[in-house]
């Protein structure tokens, strides 16, 4: 599976979008990007996923630019509950599992 | 809730006991998975189940660790002889794999093992 790339640590202001980028410059034809969180102490969720298309659900949006070698994960108005570690996996083997990296703490702030 | 139970929460037990920690996934998910988290990293991949039978199995897993889905349903994780480098967190996700599209996997709160 692809190598992923993410900062370690970003800020937001509650009620403003979070931006969560992801480098994945290896990526290849059939593998596809997922999103997922881990809120401190519990298990990971999944966020959203997607392969080539931008991709919306009740959660966030996913944008993934046209040559595939990078995407943004976009929490639209971020709340003080979104303060998680955020991971960016790109997975085509398979049998799906899911290799995590260290991910970006995002921390939303009053 | 995820509807992925883990139990127990946390374990605490002396170096060289066995323990023995389950996975109750989503009822109607073929897949089933086990992670390791360490403090400060991401889970690590552990193996996974499709239906009853074990399919891959990471090089992390000794001999001393052990899993089964015995009829495809619960999964259970044994440890032999406990050390103190296998304290972590131990997850479980599960997930329904169909056709060709992707499937998200839904992971439980995870049992806490801490080796004194």
């Amino acid at each position: 599976d692809a190598k992923t790339t993410q900062p370690t640590s970003m800020d937001c202001a509650e009620g403003r979008a979070a931006n969560l980028p992801c480098n994945h410059s290896t990526i290849s034809g059939n593998e596809y990007v997922y999103w997922y969180r881990q809120i401190h102490s519990q298990g990971p969720q999944y966020i959203i996923h997607g392969l080539k298309n931008n991709e919306t659900n009740e959660m966030a949006s996913l944008i993934i630019t046209e040559d595939r070698k990078s995407s943004t994960l976009i929490l639209p108005h971020a709340t003080l509950r979104d303060t998680a570690v955020y991971y960016c996996i790109v997975n085509g083997g398979s049998n799906y599992k899911l290799t995590f990296g260290k991910g970006t703490l995002l921390t939303v702030n009053p | 809730d995820t509807g992925v139970s883990q139990d127990p929460r946390h374990k605490i037990t002396k170096r060289g006991q066995n323990v023995t920690f389950r996975c109750d996934p989503i009822s109607e998910h073929n897949r089933l998975y086990w992670y390791r988290q360490t403090l400060g990293q991401g889970p690590e991949f552990l193996t996974y189940f499709q239906n009853e039978a074990q399919l891959e199995k990471s090089r992390l897993l000794s001999d001393r660790f052990s899993a089964e889905r015995p009829k495809g349903s619960f999964s259970t994780l044994e440890i032999q002889r406990t050390e103190q480098g296998d304290s972590a967190m131990y997850l479980c996700a599960s997930s329904l794999v169909s056709g060709g599209a992707k499937d998200e996997q839904y992971f439980g709160p995870g049992t806490r093992l801490t080796v004194t």
